[in-house]
């Protein structure tokens, strides 16, 4: 059972323009939301975190947005540079769990086109 | 700064082998500890957890193990492998004793092929 959901396998985008990267979860308890960055043969490197008692949060070129009612997540990179081409996974914990204990999803492929 | 060290990374098995992989992280005390897989166009797979030494919790129910015999060493082990075992296992730790809501820092993984 997939809570955390990332329905694009994959999205290119033009260098200098906005990456929009979305992850769905089914899990009304989920609580804190991360993003990661994977390079091939490598391990993920966290990217950005966000609190359900916020909307935004925003780090640099990275913004990642909660929308509670719908369940929904959101990367958005501005501006998108090649070195930004990577696997993106979207993650998420519940609180009533131990061990500090996060939920992936399957990661979406982001191609930045020169 | 806390590092996490991981091998070897990458690993070729025939089927029925042993396996074990070693994970250890510098730099912090007690931190909880993961094991992960993820399998080819899959996300990542909590196969193990650990919250100190000795104390491990089990995901997925599988032929595979973890034991966790000193606070910043987490090793995953299997008596027999299984072609169903490839793919690329990933440790990961996060600050101990803090509460939930801390990231999970990654190491870069060992790919696994099972021949």
């Amino acid at each position: 059972d997939q809570q955390v959901k990332q329905n694009s396998p994959s999205l290119s985008v033009q260098e200098g323009r906005i990456s929009i990267l979305n992850c769905d979860y089914t899990n009304s308890m989920f609580d804190y939301f991360l993003w990661y960055k994977k390079y091939p043969a490598e391990g993920p490197t966290f990217l950005i975190s966000i609190s359900s008692i916020k909307d935004k949060n925003e780090d640099g070129r990275f913004t990642v947005f909660l929308n509670k009612s719908a369940k929904h997540l959101s990367l958005h990179i501005v501006p998108s540079q090649p070195g930004d081409s990577a696997v993106y996974f979207c993650a998420a914990s519940d609180p009533r769990g131990t061990g500090n204990q996060f939920y992936f999803g399957t990661g979406t492929s982001l191609t930045v086109i020169p | 700064s806390q590092t996490i060290h991981q091998w070897p990374a990458t690993l070729v098995q025939p089927v029925g082998s042993p396996l074990s992989l070693e994970c250890t992280v510098e730099g912090t005390s007690n931190p909880n500890l993961y094991w992960y897989r993820q399998a080819a166009g899959r996300g990542l797979q909590l196969l193990f957890y650990s919250v100190g030494i000795g104390q491990i919790s089990s995901e997925v129910p599988q032929n595979l193990s973890a034991s966790r015999p000193q606070d910043r060493q987490f090793i995953l082990s299997s008596k027999k492998l299984l072609l169903s075992d490839s793919g690329f296992y990933l440790c990961a730790w996060s600050r101990g004793g803090a509460g939930a809501n801390q990231p999970q820092h990654f190491g870069d993984g060992t790919r696994l092929s099972i021949l």
